[in-house]
């Protein structure tokens, strides 16, 4: 029931794009994104719900395919502040929540 | 506001010790969360309490953990008679409201406890 994230690891330059998947093989209620820097908490990022709309946060934005359960995460102009892990964190219809596997995303200069 | 708050930051145990972990949720929130990170790892539910409830403890090993959330004080996080793979950071996190999740507000994580058992 863990939501499955891809890829596992990224590795960018400064100002590079990304895109990272969320896949679930639950129906699904909503979407949450989270960033952890090493040895900190997970910092929520955004939430998307079903039948909402795409959502943003500075150059990170999201969107939510209920019909694949799927979510996606787009980092654009990437920054080195944007490096971490990234997990996302999925409701599913039964209201049961769980995390993700996590992407690393390494930002470079 | 403080958020959520937690102690101690880092605990050491000897194997056979009892440990306890304390998470005071952020002003307002009343439903608290604890999760267990295993180095380079994901965040594995444990429990889900409200005040002086649990809610949904599925995540909790059967034997030597339990949790708490009385009327007056912080949420309690037990460990007894701790192994060595009980080394981990939990992470407590609190959300406001009604329900589970609330839109727009996501959960608020606490700096977590690094337990190290030896």
């Amino acid at each position: 029931q863990q939501p499955v994230q891809s890829p596992q690891a990224v590795i960018l330059r400064e100002g590079e794009d990304a895109v990272i998947n969320c896949s679930s093989s639950k129906a699904l209620y909503s979407v949450h994104w989270y960033r952890q820097k090493h040895g900190e908490a997970p910092v929520f990022l955004m939430i998307l719900l079903k039948g909402g709309e795409q959502k943003g946060h500075e150059k990170i934005s999201a969107s939510f395919n209920e019909k694949k359960q799927q979510s996606s995460l787009y980092l654009t102009a990437s920054q080195l502040s944007y490096s971490g892990t990234y997990f996302c964190g999925t409701e599913n219809t039964g209201n049961q929540f769980y995390f993700g596997t996590g992407t690393s995303l390494t930002v470079i200069p | 506001n403080a958020g959520v708050m937690q102690n101690p930051r880092h605990l050491v145990r000897r194997r056979g010790q009892e440990a306890r972990l304390r998470c005071s949720p952020m002003k307002g929130h009343s439903h608290v969360y604890w999760y267990r990170q295993l180095p380079e790892e994901g965040l594995k539910f444990m429990v889900y309490l409200q005040k002086e409830n649990i809610i949904d403890e599925s995540g909790m090993p059967k034997e030597r953990f339990s949790a708490e959330f009385p009327k007056e004080g912080p949420s309690i996080l037990r460990i007894q008679q701790v192994v060595r793979g009980d080394s981990a950071a939990y992470f407590c996190a609190s959300s406001p409201g009604q329900g589970r999740l609330l839109a727009n507000y996501g959960y608020t994580f606490g700096s977590g406890t690094r337990l190290t058992v030896v």
